[in-house]
């Protein structure tokens, strides 16, 4: 069974500060990956997909970057946070191919940039 | 612009009663899938529909990219199955755009 595990759970940082979120997928080779992101109260939103090891596509542009440096790990950072990127982010997966894209989304991790 | 508009943004049911949540899609989408957000704040696919209709128990899910809509209806409605209900659409390659949501409250 495949598995997904996103980490840290929450996040509590500093104006100015660097962040690192990663994701894990366990149980399926090449899936493709998303990152996610839900301003509170907001919708969520699209930010990267990637559908194949060091391969990212950009969707929203929030000064974030992601990165794909295996083919289960999903990482996003950026080197100066925004009290703008608070929020909910979440790791999703769906199998490789356009025909069926059902995302499976990890835990989510709640960051706080104060 | 806003390419999902989902409605209500939020509905009271009653126990044993029904209805139904709808987006509406302002270009041809290619799929839409149907997510509950659980207590923690991530989603559970509830369905992904191509065309036609899906339906799993008491949920039944309808998707005409023809005319740019989706349905979620409710049947039978449980005190369970309070929470928020999002759609989301793929416009094409790998992007999904999803709905506002809809906050469900069913009473006893």
């Amino acid at each position: 069974a495949q598995t997904i595990h996103q980490w840290p759970v929450a996040e509590i940082k500093a104006v100015g500060s660097p962040l690192s979120l990663g994701c894990t997928i366990k149980g399926k080779s090449s899936p493709n990956l998303y990152w996610y992101w839900q301003a509170t109260g907001g919708t969520l939103q699209q930010l990267f997909y990637s559908i194949t090891v060091g391969q990212v596509e950009s969707v929203v542009q929030l000064n974030l970057s992601a990165s794909r440096p295996k083919d289960d790990q999903f990482i996003l950072s950026t080197e100066k946070l925004l009290l703008s990127h608070s929020g909910f982010y979440l790791c999703a997966w769906s199998l490789g191919g356009r025909s069926q894209n059902t995302l499976y989304f990890g835990a989510g991790t709640r960051l706080s940039v104060l | 612009g806003d390419q999902v508009e989902q409605s209500p943004s939020a509905l009271s049911l009653h126990e044993g009663t029904g209805s139904a949540l709808r987006c509406n899609f302002t270009t041809t989408m290619r799929a839409v899938q149907w997510f509950r957000k659980n207590s923690r704040g991530s989603l559970i696919n509830l369905f992904y529909l191509a065309s036609g209709t899906k339906e799993n128990g008491r949920l039944k899910s309808a998707f005409d990219s023809k005319e740019r809509y989706s349905t979620l209806h409710i049947r039978d409605a449980q005190l369970e199955d309070s929470g928020t209900y999002f759609c989301a659409a793929e416009t094409g390659g790998y992007k999904v755009v999803f709905g506002s949501g809809t906050r469900l409250l069913v009473s006893p």
